[in-house]
């Protein structure tokens, strides 16, 4: 089985500040790891995925996350946060290839951008 | 392209009522999820189908809930009867068959259901 546990439950930055929201996963096979971000009312839209191609994974919005094998992480980065990043954000792992693809989602980081 | 439809947007029932969400996924898409994501929590799977077939419903607690997807395509999930603690956000999303497509879900607005 797989899980993911997201290190921080509230983040809070500046505007203009670097983003970064940890997240480890555990999984006895080669993962595939997910960012979804959810903004209040709206439903959960997908950031970027790692799915073994390159480790350096960029997404939408300027966020990029880097899969690390060795220390079992999958961390989403921004350079620099703007006003309309504030929202709860999902680290996300899938079962393995063949299997009925389940999502495992981590209990969410939530991000406070501060003007 | 257009999204996943969910509807509707809030429910506010009585406990013991009945309830019923309807999910339209993405033309094409073979495989339609839903989830319950209770306050604070990340969403968590209640069944999975592909095509018109059950591929997944280990969590679905099957004494109050029931869904289908007759034709394949759209979907309702039902709850009867309520219980407070069914109270969340009840998300639909859909994926692909084969290729990139497979590997992403996409994501409904979602229903929220508060249960008094």
């Amino acid at each position: 089985a797989q899980s993911v546990t997201q290190l921080d439950s509230h983040v809070s930055v500046s505007e203009g500040t670097p983003v970064l929201l940890r997240c480890n996963y555990s999984s006895s096979y080669s993962p595939s790891l997910f960012w979804y971000v959810q903004h209040p009312n709206k439903g959960l839209q997908l950031l970027l995925k790692y799915t073994s191609a390159a480790t350096l994974v960029k997404g939408i919005n300027g966020f990029e996350a880097e899969f690390k094998k060795s220390e079992t992480s999958f961390h989403l980065t921004k350079p620099s946060a703007h006003m309309s990043d504030a929202a709860e954000y999902f680290c996300v792992v899938t079962g393995p290839s063949g299997s009925a693809r389940q999502l495992t989602f981590g209990s969410g980081t939530q991000l406070t951008v501060l003007p | 392209e257009a999204g996943v439809a969910q509807s509707p947007r809030y429910k506010i029932i009585e406990k013991r009522q009945s309830v019923a969400f309807w999910c339209n996924p993405i033309s094409g898409h073979a495989t339609l999820y839903w989830y319950q994501q209770i306050l604070g929590q990340g969403p968590k799977l209640l069944i999975q189908f592909q095509n018109n077939g059950v591929v997944d419903d280990s969590q679905l607690p099957k004494d109050r809930f029931s869904a289908e997807r007759l034709k394949g395509v759209d979907s309702t999930l039902k709850i009867q009867p309520a219980k407070l603690e069914d109270s969340a956000v009840y998300l639909c999303a859909s994926s692909g068959l084969a290729g990139p497509s497979q590997e992403t879900q996409y994501f409904g607005p979602g229903t929220r259901l508060l249960v008094l």
